[in-house]
């Protein structure tokens, strides 16, 4: 298994400003998923982060809005930027871990950011 | 990506079994059947994985047709711990995952 964190745990930002999330992983993967979970809804996906390479975001998701970093094979960070009270929701992140089955993804314990 | 359909919502009394029952009419030759269990405030948990047949482990069984056009996902006995909503998904190996709406089942006492 894998073991994730997640920093901040939650957080209150004002409109306008910007928040990096930091993902880390206690091994090495390569791929690292970001997603958005608002308040009751399911999970949708932001975009895929492999180390050594650009994100490649989903549609309605851009990189001016998400800029992901992915500096290694145990750390990344997802920047909600020029937050919007629409940004409000959970930010997860998982990883995808080949070593029991062929598609088992672990996440963390989720970012809460509340944008007044 | 195959799309899942599965119940909104459930409900069951501790000691029941449950099945949730998920339809992937369109599920490829290479996809495989997942499912996800998240409790509030938390990311989702990997529960259990299946190609065909019957695949059971410590805390489920998975249960797919030959067709694989549906699969049932069992939960023995259950508890008011395993209150929870239930993600159905079919993935292609080393690939992204896509969350369908899930079901929300409610244990009660």
């Amino acid at each position: 298994s894998a073991v994730i964190s997640q920093k901040p745990s939650r957080d209150i930002c004002q409109r306008g400003t910007s928040l990096t999330i930091q993902c880390q992983v206690d091994s090495q993967v390569t791929m690292m998923f970001w997603y958005r979970q608002q308040p009751g809804q399911s999970l949708t996906l932001i975009a895929t982060a492999n180390q050594g390479s650009e994100a490649t975001y989903e549609s309605g998701f851009v990189i001016d809005k998400f800029p992901i970093s992915r500096p290694n094979l145990t750390f990344s960070t997802l920047t909600v930027s020029n937050m919007s009270p629409e940004d409000s929701s959970i930010y997860l992140c998982s990883v995808e871990h080949g070593g029991m089955g062929l598609n088992e993804q672990y996440f963390g314990p989720g970012t809460r950011l509340t944008v007044t | 990506l195959a799309k899942t359909t599965q119940p909104i919502s459930m409900d069951s009394y501790e000691g029941q079994e449950v099945n949730i029952t998920c339809s992937h009419n369109n599920i490829a030759t290479n996809d495989y059947i997942t499912w996800y269990q998240q409790f509030p405030s938390q990311g989702p948990r990997f529960i259990i994985q299946g190609y065909k047949t019957k695949v059971t482990n410590e805390v489920a069984s998975l249960f797919i047709p030959a067709d694989r056009k549906s699969s049932t996902l069992s939960l023995p006995r259950v508890s008011l711990s395993d209150t929870a909503v239930y993600y159905c998904l079919v993935v292609l190996s080393a690939s992204k995952i896509i969350f369908g709406s899930g079901t929300r089942l409610s244990i009660r006492p």
